[in-house]
């Protein structure tokens, strides 16, 4: 079956500071995978998705970026966090091309707290 | 464009009472429509979808969702709330193509009282 792990769950960084949020997929080939921001009372920011190694696509401008340097591994990186990047983000992955009806399977999400 | 709406930021519902939680969206051709639960810090789960077919769908945990396209709702319902059922609960919409962008709705929140 498969998995998606995300870590860490929990993350407290002072402003200015670089982040690294990663998020790993098993028991699958060839994802779609997608970072997710989740603010209170607004729904569910998509980030970024990647259909394929080194192929990322940003939906927002924003301080942060996004790297897939193997087929299942997913991270998310900022040199220099804002106060705004605080939130709850959510690593996600879905079935490719034909095979996708858009059913998306979430991790755990990691907590980001900017100080 | 597609978009989603969920009518109530917070839902409470007395234990054993029915469950309603509304979505509406637009979509400029044939959605596919998701609803997901969250539990706090937790990830989203996915509930029960609609692809084609039969527009009454049953999901998990006795959740069901009927698309009517005259009313572009999708509505979700449950006969009998039980406690275990507070959580959050998005609604979400895509559409088929090789890249699926799906976009949720801001969320209910389910209270439900002993």
């Amino acid at each position: 079956s498969q998995t998606i792990h995300q870590w860490p769950a929990t993350l407290v960084q002072p402003v200015g500071s670089p982040l690294s949020l990663e998020c790993t997929v098993e028991g699958t080939s060839n994802p779609n995978l997608y970072w997710y921001r989740q603010a209170a009372g607004r729904g569910l920011q998509l980030l970024f998705y990647s259909v394929g190694i080194g192929q990322i696509s940003s939906e927002v401008p924003q301080n942060l970026s996004a790297s897939r340097p193997q087929d299942r591994q997913f991270i998310l990186s900022s040199k220099k966090l804002l106060l705004s990047d605080s939130g709850f983000y959510l690593c996600a992955w879905s079935l490719l091309g034909g095979a996708n009806t858009g059913e998306l399977f979430f991790g755990e999400g990691s907590r980001l707290t900017v100080l | 464009a597609q978009s989603v709406t969920q009518l109530g930021s917070h839902v409470s519902v007395s234990e054993g009472a029915l469950v309603l939680l509304r979505c509406n969206y637009s979509s400029s051709v044939p959605p596919y429509l998701f609803w997901y639960v969250q539990y706090p810090n937790q990830g989203l789960q996915l509930l029960l979808k609609y692809t084609t077919g039969a527009t009454l769908v049953k999901g998990i945990n006795g959740f069901e969702a009927e698309f009517k396209k005259s009313e572009t709702s999708f509505h979700l319902t449950k006969p009998s709330a039980h406690m275990s059922d507070a959580a959050e609960y998005f609604c979400a919409v895509c559409h088929s193509g090789g890249y699926q962008k799906v976009t949720f709705g801001t969320g209910t929140k389910l209270q439900v009282i002993p």
